[in-house]
């Protein structure tokens, strides 16, 4: 069964700070990585998408990939009381026969005290 | 950028009665519409995959009786939980993807909270 794997928090990080977010994976064959923000109450929006190995930028945040490794990390820099929510880390199935389907991890919660 | 819609928002329904929630990709065509269901305090679980034209994919232990789901048209899938129980009462969500962007991005709609008295 392929899972992906979190912490599930809170972690708790001072406004202004870095916060470090990291999840694995099971399949090794995954191509298609994602991070995804839920606030409480609401449904997930995506902040981040990562295919290749090495980091992608994006504003604040910036994700990181280690197909050898298998995990996926996303860091928020200058960490807002915004920032504040669950953090769901996402994994393509890597063949196109299982429909694109996504597999979440159980999310990381970010707590940015001010 | 990509946006999905969910229609209603909330739902409140007497046990026993049927519940259609719809799911509308706004500025896009959606070959494919995936519904989730979250519970309190738990992660997105997969529902069912749905293809528009053909029948949808059901996840393992999803009663595709109870959960019908239709998806009739690039832009629109719908989801009726028949005969709904208290247990049935979540937060369902769908989301639709993207088939212009590379890797097929999945957007998710707002969501449909669904309180089964």
């Amino acid at each position: 069964q392929k899972e992906v794997e979190q912490n599930s928090g809170p972690l708790s990080v001072p406004e202004g700070a870095i916060a470090s977010l990291n999840c694995t994976y099971s399949d090794r064959v995954s191509q298609s990585f994602f991070w995804y923000r839920q606030y409480s109450g609401k449904s997930p929006e995506l902040i981040m998408s990562i295919y290749s190995n090495g980091d992608k930028e994006d504003g604040r945040f910036t994700a990181q990939l280690n197909k050898a490794s298998q995990y996926v990390s996303l860091l928020i820099r200058d960490s807002q009381p915004s920032d504040s929510a669950t953090y769901l880390c996402a994994v393509r199935e890597g063949y196109k026969a299982a429909g694109n389907k996504l597999t979440f991890g159980g999310g990381t919660r970010v707590l940015v005290k001010p | 950028g990509a946006v999905v819609s969910q229609h209603p928002s909330w739902v409140i329904c007497k046990s026993g009665t049927s519940v259609k929630i719809e799911c509308r990709s706004l500025d896009f065509q959606a070959t494919t519409m995936f519904w989730y269901r979250q519970f309190p305090k738990q992660s997105l679980m997969l529902m069912a995959t749905s293809n528009e034209g053909s029948k949808a994919t059901y996840e393992q232990g999803v009663e595709k009786d109870k959960f019908l789901i239709n998806h009739a048209s690039l832009t629109l899938s719908t989801l009726t939980v028949t005969s709904a129980h208290p247990e049935d009462s979540s937060f369902y969500i769908c989301s639709a993807r993207d088939g212009r962007q590379y890797q097929e991005t999945q957007y998710f709609g707002p969501g449909t909270r669904l309180l089964v008295l």
